[in-house]
């Protein structure tokens, strides 16, 4: 089965800190793919980012970064001198390689970037 | 990408009463996902629709609660019947790109 686990509920950090959302997995999939998403307060959900299990590489976009680390089943996702529109809940999901599979989220950690 | 309109955008509905939510994509697609997202809550994914089959549910999601339709490959609908206060929610039609997830701006539904 498949099991998204974000364990930070809830992180507050004052503008221009770094800070870091944890993401670990399960699946019994060889092959899968890792995904983050923003819901900022107005509610629409914007797709940030994709892994495929087979690119182990580190990400960086601007002052957006992503860990993954298959040996620890992890995918985490670092903002660099936040800001505070970056106020909101993060999600992260998973889902099997096929191009139709279901995406299965996890809970999300909800952040506040304090001015 | 894709562009997915869902209507409605919102509703106020009467306890034990029944609603239809509608889900057009622009274009054809094989499956797509209905989510539901309770308030202050991550998003639960309640039914595959595929289309010229029946949905595939969800533990905890049963056909006789949330009826889907799928009669093309552009179109679904999702009824939440007999609701209760517990419905109230944000669902979300969703189909794959290329690999991540687009979703429909939602249908905000409160049971009252």
């Amino acid at each position: 089965a498949q099991k998204v686990t974000q364990a930070q509920t809830e992180i507050s950090v004052v503008e221009k800190e770094d800070v870091t959302l944890d993401c670990v997995y399960e699946t019994r999939d060889t092959t899968y793919y890792l995904f983050w998403y923003k819901q900022p307060p107005s509610g629409e959900l914007v797709f940030l980012i994709r892994r495929n299990s087979f690119d182990e590489q580190n990400e960086i976009s601007g002052r957006y970064s992503w860990n993954f680390q298959k040996s620890t089943s992890s995918f985490n996702f670092t903002i660099t001198a936040s800001q505070v529109v970056d106020s909101a809940v993060y999600f992260c999901a998973l889902s099997a390689e096929y191009r139709d599979d279901k995406i299965i989220f996890g809970k999300g950690t909800r952040l506040h970037i304090l001015p | 990408s894709a562009v997915i309109s869902q209507k409605p955008s919102r509703d106020i509905c009467q306890r034990g009463t029944s609603l239809t939510i509608q889900c057009q994509v622009d274009s054809q697609v094989t499956m797509m996902f209905w989510y539901r997202q309770q308030p202050g809550q991550s998003l639960t994914l309640i039914a595959t629709a595929n289309q010229g089959s029946e949905a595939t549910y969800e533990s905890g999601f049963v056909i006789d609660k949330f009826p889907i339709s799928r009669p093309n490959l552009t179109f679904s609908t999702l009824t939440v019947s007999n609701m209760s206060p517990e419905d109230s929610s944000i669902y979300l039609c969703s189909v794959r790109g290329t690999g991540e997830l687009f979703f429909g701006e939602g249908s905000r539904l409160t049971v009252l």
